[in-house]
């Protein structure tokens, strides 16, 4: 079965770092993706990784363990505009398909 | 604005009508996928389309009937359907099933459905 877990809510200050986690259980493991989700808008794809270690992308890093199921998105001074859902998704070696977790809303005040 | 294009944003119908959601991508992508979203909730898979032949039907009822009438693009027939089918429909793409490099897939801006 397929189990991802992320925390509900968050909310951070402008300029700040925030650290969102992630953690799964899968029967296969083929990659973790992050997308970012304005409300009312499509998800837009941020980073994947499919091996250990930091992916860095501008202010977004992305972190993965595979061995402890476990993953965090890294976002750097923050701007309003981040406020948004963050889906921490896995790809099932099996299926391929993506699973998604519940997200986390983030909220960046002033 | 995203490379995937759905049509129409929005759309409300009753529970008799028939209708049908676009999606047309022209990234040479041969994965198309369909989801649905509920407010405050994920995305759940519905359709794959693998070049396109459905390769995954995720137990959707047969109200929804999808459709891929060549690479670049993916119907989604209505028809009957219920109030608690409102929701934000998405469609996605992703470069090639064949891969086995893990690729992402890109989501269109998705349809607002409404079902009075």
């Amino acid at each position: 079965g397929q189990n991802i877990d992320q925390p509900t809510e968050m909310t951070a200050t402008e300029g700040a770092i925030v650290q969102i986690n992630c953690t799964y259980q899968t029967s296969g493991f083929n990659g973790l993706f992050w997308y970012q989700q304005h409300a009312g808008e499509a998800p837009t794809f941020l980073s994947y990784n499919v091996l250990d270690g930091l992916e860095e992308k501008g202010r977004f890093s992305s972190f993965l363990s595979r061995s402890k199921g476990y993953s965090y998105l890294l976002l750097k001074e923050l701007q309003m505009k981040d406020s948004a859902s963050y889906l921490c998704a896995v790809r099932d070696r099996d299926t391929d398909k993506l699973i998604f977790g519940t997200g986390t809303r983030l909220q960046v005040f002033p | 604005d995203t490379e995937v294009t759905q049509t129409p944003k929005h759309l409300v119908m009753g529970m008799t009508n028939k209708k049908s959601l676009k999606c047309e991508q022209h990234m040479g992508h041969r994965a198309m996928y369909w989801y649905k979203q509920k407010a405050k909730k994920p995305p759940e898979l519905m359709f794959v389309y693998s070049y396109e032949k459905l390769s995954i039907n995720e137990s959707v009822p047969s109200r929804f009937s999808p459709e891929c009438p060549n690479s670049s693009l993916l119907n989604l027939h209505l028809h009957a359907l219920q109030p608690e089918d409102s929701a934000l429909y998405l469609c996605a793409s992703s470069q090639d099933p064949a891969e086995t490099r893990v690729q992402p897939q890109h989501f269109g801006d998705g349809t607002r459905l409404s079902i009075l």
